[in-house]
């Protein structure tokens, strides 16, 4: 059981538009930084997003990220191919003294 | 280029312990806190430890009950995590990431090592 709630998984078609929900709380989400990571099946995550909505270099704007409250969104847009992966959200917990991650949501490029 | 590498990991044994390590280029290793975070076969994420750049502050995931041990040597460029009484629910790829400490996300990750617990 995650401490942060992510659907399972999502689906779209190539160039269609996925979101991904990302629920704490208000010690978790409601306090600190939220960042994503991308994960294909067999390699490292990578961070996609980081500080709420912030993309490192070389991650395309097609990915975006927002808090509100105690929950965050991912967006993706014109969805890819190579977009099939599994997405964390991840965020320090400040009553927990420890990070705290999504239970993972596998894209689907129908 | 920024590179974390993580080894140590292996076969073992119920009970046994192993020490896994992790070795930084590229960066100015001191000024970054580090984190474990390990991923048991077709599971999710769970973080296991961090440690500040000093080493000053440590935290562990509450699920470890003082099993684990996470340290850094900072003249050698390198993260540690010493894991004793191993259960086979410690199965898992562990990755070294690295995170500038103030929450706001883990960006750089080493390439994981897998540490099976089985007899």
């Amino acid at each position: 059981q995650s401490v942060l709630t992510q659907p399972p998984s999502v689906s779209a078609a190539p160039g269609q538009k996925v979101t991904i929900s990302c629920s704490g709380s208000s010690s978790n989400i409601g306090k600190n930084y939220v960042s994503w990571y991308q994960q294909v099946p067999g390699t490292a995550p990578k961070l996609l997003i980081y500080e709420n909505g912030k993309r490192p270099s070389g991650i395309p704007d097609r990915f975006s990220g927002s808090k509100s409250g105690t929950s965050a969104t991912l967006g993706i847009t014109g969805l890819q191919t190579g977009d099939e992966a599994d997405y964390y959200c991840g965020t320090w917990d400040s009553s927990l003294s420890a990070w705290v991650f999504g239970g993972g949501t596998k894209v689907t490029v129908l | 280029e920024v590179q974390l590498v993580a080894s140590g990991g292996g076969l073992v044994k119920p009970g046994g312990s192993l020490r896994l390590s992790c070795a930084a280029s590229g960066f100015t290793f001191r000024t970054y806190s580090l984190n474990w975070v390990r991923q048991a076969p077709g599971k999710g994420l769970e973080w296991v430890s961090s440690i500040s750049s000093t080493g000053s502050y440590i935290y562990y995931a509450d699920s470890l009950k003082g099993r684990f041990t996470i340290s850094r040597d900072n003249a050698k460029n390198s993260l540690y995590l010493q894991m004793n009484s191993l259960r086979a629910e410690d199965t898992a790829v562990y990755y070294c990431a690295r995170d500038p400490g103030d929450g706001s996300g883990m960006d750089v990750w080493g390439q994981g090592t897998t540490v099976t617990v089985s007899s």
